[in-house]
């Protein structure tokens, strides 16, 4: 599994966007990004996953440069019920691989 | 939608006594995990379950934890003996049958050992 690097915290405020970088120099050929947000006490979500170029749904967009060694999680006008830890993961996951969760980045979304 | 639940809640239970926490998933998934987080550290994984077998287990999932689908809906995560260190909030996850790193978890059942 690829070690991922990102920021530990953010703030925002209401109505902007938010970019998360992560960092994953070593990212193997069959890897994926994917991309989880924890809200307090609850278990994780799955937001997103990509492998290259951008990726777009209705809850987030994830660019992907073309070296992959680096991608963004981008939250577009963020409200504060988007106030959550946000996890970048890396790896070829197939059905039953485990999900490997770092520290992740805790975005906190101010009025 | 369908959503993974968990039951209970909240267990409190005093140390060396036995739990089980419980869980259903999503009725059309085929694997089946369990995780635990302690307050204020990472998601950390403790097994994986698929054709009615253990696929992968942590080092955390020592011979204390056991792990059962009793019946075709239920997942249940059995601790022997309780450690003061188990309390921590229990995850459980499915996924389908697919490539995919999407696994849908519950609420979590928030376990205390006092």
């Amino acid at each position: 599994l690829a070690k991922t690097t990102q920021p530990i915290s953010m703030d925002s405020y209401e109505g902007q966007e938010v970019n998360i970088t992560c960092s994953h120099n070593n990212i193997a050929t069959n890897d994926y990004i994917t991309w989880y947000q924890q809200f307090p006490s609850q278990g994780p979500r799955f937001i997103i996953q990509g492998y290259k170029t951008k990726v777009t749904n209705e809850v987030a967009s994830l660019f992907i440069p073309a070296d992959r060694k680096s991608s963004t999680l981008s939250l577009p006008r963020v409200s504060l019920s988007d106030t959550a830890v946000y996890y970048c993961l890396v790896g070829s996951f197939s059905g039953n691989t485990p999900l490997v969760f770092g520290k992740g980045t805790r975005l906190s979304v101010i009025a | 939608e369908p959503e993974v639940t968990q039951t209970p809640s909240h267990q409190v239970t005093q140390m060396g006594q036995e739990v089980i926490l419980r869980c259903v998933p999503i009725s059309n998934h085929l694997y089946f995990y369990w995780y635990r987080q302690i307050l204020g550290q990472k998601v950390e994984f403790l097994v994986s379950f698929y054709n009615n077998e253990i696929s992968e287990k942590s080092e955390i999932f020592d011979d204390q934890f056991s792990v059962e689908r009793p019946d075709g809906s239920n997942f249940t995560l059995k601790i022997r003996s309780t450690k003061l260190e188990d309390s921590a909030m229990y995850f459980c996850a499915s996924s389908p049958l697919a490539a995919n790193n999407e696994q849908f978890f519950g609420p979590g059942t928030r376990l205390t050992v006092l």
